[in-house]
């Protein structure tokens, strides 16, 4: 079955600073989605990769897959405190229709 | 309106008793999930409903029974919880359970079973 591998599993930063999370898959990635959750709270959707070689941008955060469909980055640039959270990527797995796994998560606390 | 709703917010209930937890959106989407999460991990799939048949069951207890009486609602009955139950459920939908879609997630539901 699909794994997906996150690092760091907790990252603390500066207010302004940069910082990437990575996602790596087990297996060949259908779908790559980024969530971020607050602790206790639902997911609040990202982006979604599909393409090998796909970046999509968001304010200032920006993702990437790369060629080979089998790992993503997340990256924030000029971190802010509303940026902390749990980073959570996600694949449909082995596509089996809406079968969404996850991995363990990141924890991202930005000290002011 | 782009929201998926869930309620109760918070439930505390026995192990003998049976309750149902609701979720409900107006996206017009086909898809509907429901995952549990623990504590410190990542939300676990239990069930999968595309045009309101179950689609996916992840080898849940019986003792969850989910149902979809409409493309808009889904609910989640409870009966017999054990206290390892206890955790966050998390409803979502999308415009159709292929991958190229992204999944909406509500707020979720706090279960705490005593």
């Amino acid at each position: 079955s699909q794994e997906l591998e996150q690092s760091p599993q907790s990252l603390i930063v500066q207010e302004g600073k940069n910082l990437t999370i990575n996602c790596t898959s087990s297996k060949t990635l259908y779908g790559l989605y980024w969530y971020k959750q607050k602790y206790g709270e639902g997911l609040i959707f990202l982006m979604m990769l599909q393409k090998g070689g796909e970046e999509k941008s968001h304010e200032k955060i920006t993702a990437k897959l790369d060629e080979k469909k089998q790992q993503s980055s997340l990256h924030i640039t000029a971190s802010q405190p509303s940026h902390a959270g749990i980073y959570l990527c996600g694949a449909d797995s082995d596509n089996q229709g809406g079968k969404l796994i996850f991995g363990q998560g990141t924890e991202l606390s930005v000290k002011p | 309106d782009t929201e998926v709703t869930q309620t109760p917010k918070h439930l505390v209930m026995g192990m003998t008793n049976k309750k149902s937890l609701k979720c409900e959106q107006h996206m017009g989407h086909r898809a509907m999930y429901w995952y549990k999460q623990k504590a410190k991990k990542p939300p676990e799939l239990m069930f999968v409903y595309s045009y309101e048949k179950l689609s996916i069951n992840e080898s849940v207890p019986s003792r969850f029974s989910p149902e979809c009486p409409n493309s808009s609602l889904l609910n989640l009955h409870l009966h017999a919880l054990q206290p390892e139950d206890s955790a966050l459920y998390l409803c979502a939908s999308s415009p159709t359970n292929s991958p190229a879609y992204e999944q909406y997630f509500g707020p979720g539901t706090r279960l705490t079973v005593t």
